[in-house]
């Protein structure tokens, strides 16, 4: 089944301490990309990646990193939450010539306290 | 800037009732559109898309016609139904901040809600 999948989909952790959500699609998909879900915000999208090794900043990318070492994992990185990163993350990928067609993931809920 | 203003919710309807979510843009040159939604609980899915002017975009009984003398994008739905409940979201696409780019642009979401 072509899918996107994220983990984990529920977390809970503390100001200051380093996590990492993964994202990995079994679509063969050139373009990834991390959206941040906010009420009355929409979505914005913090990094995005056009290939392995090729990332570039979206909207919102400050306290984020990610990295694309391989095709089908893009892991979002907090080095050190704060909690105005408490939000709904969502991973996303699509081929290089329907970029703008995404499939998403299920979304990773996190808590910052 | 671009940018894209949706109509704000939350919409309640009775089943088979007529739908209308509204959708304007501003962008530059004629970007293509789209329509995700969003199932309670799970990522945002393609709706449907429209890629010139005077396009129509329809799926699962949903359509949107990109207005290009409106710049405008409304979903419709004849007859909707209680699997219709959740969020949709109009996403024009627009130029990156660098403009070497395209991406989309995400509306707040409208969240409908279908009663029985």
């Amino acid at each position: 089944e072509a899918q996107v999948t994220q983990n984990p989909r529920y977390l809970i952790t503390v100001t200051g301490k380093k996590l990492t959500v993964t994202c990995s699609q079994n679509m063969n998909h050139e373009y990834m990309s991390w959206y941040r879900q906010d009420p009355g915000l929409g979505l914005r999208q913090i990094y995005y990646s056009m290939n392995v090794e090729v990332t570039d900043k979206g909207d919102v990318p400050e306290g984020y990193k990610v990295s694309r070492k391989e095709k089908r994992n893009f892991p979002l990185i907090l080095e050190s939450p704060s909690p105005n990163q408490t939000s709904l993350y969502f991973c996303a990928s699509s081929p290089a010539d329907r970029r703008l067609e995404q499939y998403f993931g299920p979304g990773t809920r996190l808590t910052v306290t | 800037g671009d940018s894209v203003t949706q109509m704000e919710g939350p919409v309640t309807l009775s089943e088979e009732a007529f739908l209308t979510i509204n959708c304007t843009y501003t962008a530059t040159g004629y970007p293509s559109l789209f329509w995700y939604v969003q199932y309670p609980g799970e990522g945002l899915q393609l709706l449907l898309k429209a890629t010139k002017a005077d396009d129509k975009g329809s799926n699962k009984g949903f359509e949107a016609t990109y207005r290009k003398e409106t710049t405008s994008f409304h979903l419709e739905k004849g007859s909707v139904q209680v699997s219709d409940s959740a969020v949709y979201f109009c996403a024009p696409r627009r130029r990156n901040s660098g403009g070497s780019n395209y991406k989309l642009t995400f509306g707040k979401g409208t969240l409908l809600t279908v009663n029985p």
